[in-house]
């Protein structure tokens, strides 16, 4: 089945320094993935929609040059967080859609990575 | 614009309980309806879908029944397992978007 992959998958940094995420689809080619960020008990907050080949699509409320997305090739889309504060540390997770094969019930399934937890300190 | 609300946790159930996650949805059109399910320090992870009404989504002992006259999509389990101890989320998609409820907690004691 469709396999997306996050790395790292925890990282630790010192405020003010910047931290890539990476967010790999495995074994399909994805033209959109989407970032999410998850507080602790708390549900997914839509960040951002990455576009392969175009600039991605922010939430309302979300910084654009905070949170850098570059969507380079089909199978990899990357989201850096620049300048990073204590209260940026959260879950990150992405997730992708195979473009080539769907979901035969015309579903918008999505496979999600494993998450990256960021703790600034 | 399109919303979910799930019934809130904590959920703590003994092994071999039934099982009942409340979800009830809002939008335009005809959504498509899920259930992911996060276990602990993992991403989500798909548990079940319904694309139309009355439609079942099962998986793992797990059913969800897509009803538009009610706009649900209740969990249910006729008997969990400690294995099963997790977040459950809710979801809706469009054309556009995954929309996600807020999660329930469910912890299943032996």
């Amino acid at each position: 089945g469709a396999v997306v992959s996050q790395h790292p998958s925890w990282v630790i940094c010192k405020s003010g320094t910047s931290v890539k995420i990476e967010c790999r689809s495995l074994d399909f080619q994805a033209t959109t993935m989407f970032w999410y960020r998850q507080f602790p008990k708390q549900s997914l907050m839509l960040m951002a929609t990455s576009n392969e080949g175009s600039k991605a699509t922010y939430e309302q409320g979300v910084e654009k040059d905070k949170f850098l997305i570059n969507h380079a090739s089909l199978t990899l889309s990357t989201l850096t967080v620049t300048s990073a504060h204590p209260e940026d540390s959260s879950f990150y997770i992405c997730s992708a859609r195979d473009v080539e094969t769907g979901d035969s019930s015309g579903a918008n399934v999505l496979t999600f990575g494993a998450g990256s937890r960021l703790t600034v300190l | 614009g399109d919303s979910v609300t799930q019934m809130e946790g904590p959920v703590t159930l003994s092994e071999e309980a039934f099982l009942t996650i409340n979800c009830t949805y809002t939008a335009t059109g005809y959504p498509s309806l899920f259930w992911y399910v996060q276990y602990p320090g993992e991403g989500l992870q798909l548990l079940l879908k319904a694309t139309k009404a009355d439609d079942k989504g099962s998986n793992k002992g797990f059913e969800a029944t897509y009803r538009k006259e009610t706009t649900s999509f209740h969990l249910e389990k006729g008997s969990v397992q400690v294995s099963d101890s997790a977040v459950y989320f809710c979801a809706l998609s469009t054309a556009r978007q995954l929309t996600f409820g807020s999660g329930t907690q469910l912890t299943v004691l032996p």
